[in-house]
């Protein structure tokens, strides 16, 4: 079985600032991916980046971009420029890299960002 | 593309009666879907993977007799909460998977239930 851990219960910027959001994992496991979802008010689940563990070239995406370091098992998130519009929870999430079929995602416990203006 | 939804969004029930949640992929099929919980201000938690025309898997601690998953086409996933009690009241979110696009999930918009 797998484990994510995201050690920041709640995180505060100021709007224009950049925020990192730590994760790490533990696996046993050699194909997987690794995904940062937000969690707005509306609760409707957002992908925000995905990493596949066999990539060393780290994932961005406009203003998030990662920095995953496989060895460590570690997947932070780094986001420039924050905005008020990215206030929410941010899960860290992992899924075994199944053939052609998909396991589910465990989830951490997730980071509360709020963006101050 | 890519939208999974869900009904209803809100349900609330009395204790000892069933709710039937539904999750449909509208714009593609779903080989795959899966079933998550989410307790207020947590994270979710994977309760079952739902296949196409066989029965689900439930995840460890998951009473299956009380969570009945039925995935009898390729856009629709129903999750029945049979005897509903006050401890079953959370949110309910499904996802839905393409087959052979690894590493795409589409989540539903959830379902809050709660049981008086």
């Amino acid at each position: 079985a797998q484990t994510v851990t995201q050690s920041q219960p709640e995180m505060s910027v100021q709007e224009a600032e950049t925020v990192t959001l730590s994760c790490t994992y533990d696996t046993s496991e050699s194909n997987y991916y690794l995904f940062w979802y937000k969690q707005p008010p509306s609760r409707q689940m957002i992908l925000v980046i995905r990493q596949e563990a066999y990539k060393q070239q780290n994932a961005t995406e406009n203003r998030f971009s990662v920095n995953f370091q496989k060895a460590a098992k570690s997947f932070s998130l780094k986001i420039s420029d924050s905005q008020l519009g990215d206030t929410a929870m941010y899960f860290c999430a992992f899924m075994k890299r199944s053939g052609g079929g998909a396991d589910g995602l465990t989830f951490g416990k997730g980071t509360h960002l709020i963006i101050q203006p | 593309g890519a939208v999974v939804s869900q009904h209803p969004s809100r349900v609330i029930c009395k204790s000892g009666t069933s709710v039937k949640i539904e999750c449909r992929s509208l714009d593609f099929q779903a080989t795959t879907m899966f079933w998550y919980r989410q307790f207020p201000k947590k994270s979710l938690m994977l309760m079952a993977t739902s296949n196409e025309g066989s029965k689900a898997t439930y995840e460890q601690g998951v009473e299956k007799d009380k969570f009945l998953i039925n995935h009898a086409s390729l856009t629709l996933s129903t999750l029945t909460v049979t005897s509903a009690h006050p401890e079953d009241s959370s949110f309910y979110i499904c996802s839905a998977f393409i087959a052979h696009q690894p590493g795409e999930q589409f989540f539903g918009p959830g379902t809050r239930l709660t049981v008086l």
